[in-house]
């Protein structure tokens, strides 16, 4: 399977506690983007990596969200003290970055806090 | 006013006619746009972009770009049941990486 993988596909959390999402590009591309979508709404942009660095974070993301790419290969996203309105499908995508940019989409993770 | 705007219908089509889905986008500065289907409880996958005024067709779907007009649409020729989706059109706004994304338009195609 040469898709985006995103683990896990479903997390179900209490409120105050801390998540960790992780995304696995296509191999041979080296942009990576985190987004959040929420039901009847367009993805929104949270974060994008270059290889390891991370070039852009939406100003919309507090100090709780954090993200890394070890290495330029996987990425993880942590969400700390988890609030009820960051109950939303966490999408990762990632890009060959060439031309215009197209977005590959991993199958996201789900995350629900109670 | 938001920065990316459609209907979010839903638009309901006839099988076999064509659909034809809006977008309108508020920065003048844009300058890649794209159209993506989401079908319900998946991803997002990307259809078609396009960065120059005019049209830009890929078999059964043609893209039309108005820069003067701020407006980029979505045309779906012989539409199918399969087509039935959410249509997301996104905007290349600050840079060549971040999107701006409209919140969708359900299209549903009745047999």
């Amino acid at each position: 399977d040469t898709g985006v993988s995103q683990n896990p596909r479903h997390k179900i959390t209490k409120r105050g506690q801390n998540v960790t999402f992780r995304c696995d590009p296509i191999s041979e591309h080296n942009r990576l983007y985190w987004y959040r979508q929420t039901l009847g709404q367009g993805p929104e942009f949270l974060t994008y990596f270059q290889n390891e660095a991370q070039l852009e974070k939406s100003r919309l993301l507090s100090d709780r969200f954090s993200a890394e790419r070890p290495k330029g290969s996987f990425s993880t996203l942590e969400i700390q003290r988890t609030e009820q309105g960051d109950s939303a499908m966490y999408l990762c995508a990632s890009s060959p970055g060439q031309g215009p940019e197209k977005l590959f989409f991993g199958s996201g993770t789900q995350l629900s806090v109670l | 006013q938001k920065e990316v705007e459609q209907n979010s219908g839903p638009l309901s089509v006839p099988e076999g006619a064509i659909a034809s889905l809006n977008c309108t986008y508020s920065d003048r500065g844009s300058q890649s746009f794209f159209w993506y289907r989401q079908y319900s409880g998946k991803s997002p996958e990307l259809i078609m972009f396009i960065y120059s005024n005019g049209d830009k067709e890929d078999g059964r779907f043609t893209a039309q770009l108005n820069k003067a007009s701020q407006y980029v649409s979505l045309l779906i020729r012989d539409s199918q049941p399969s087509d039935s989706a959410t249509y997301l059109c996104a905007v290349n706004k600050y840079s060549n990486y971040q999107l701006i994304w409209g919140a969708g338009t359900k299209l549903i195609i009745k047999p």
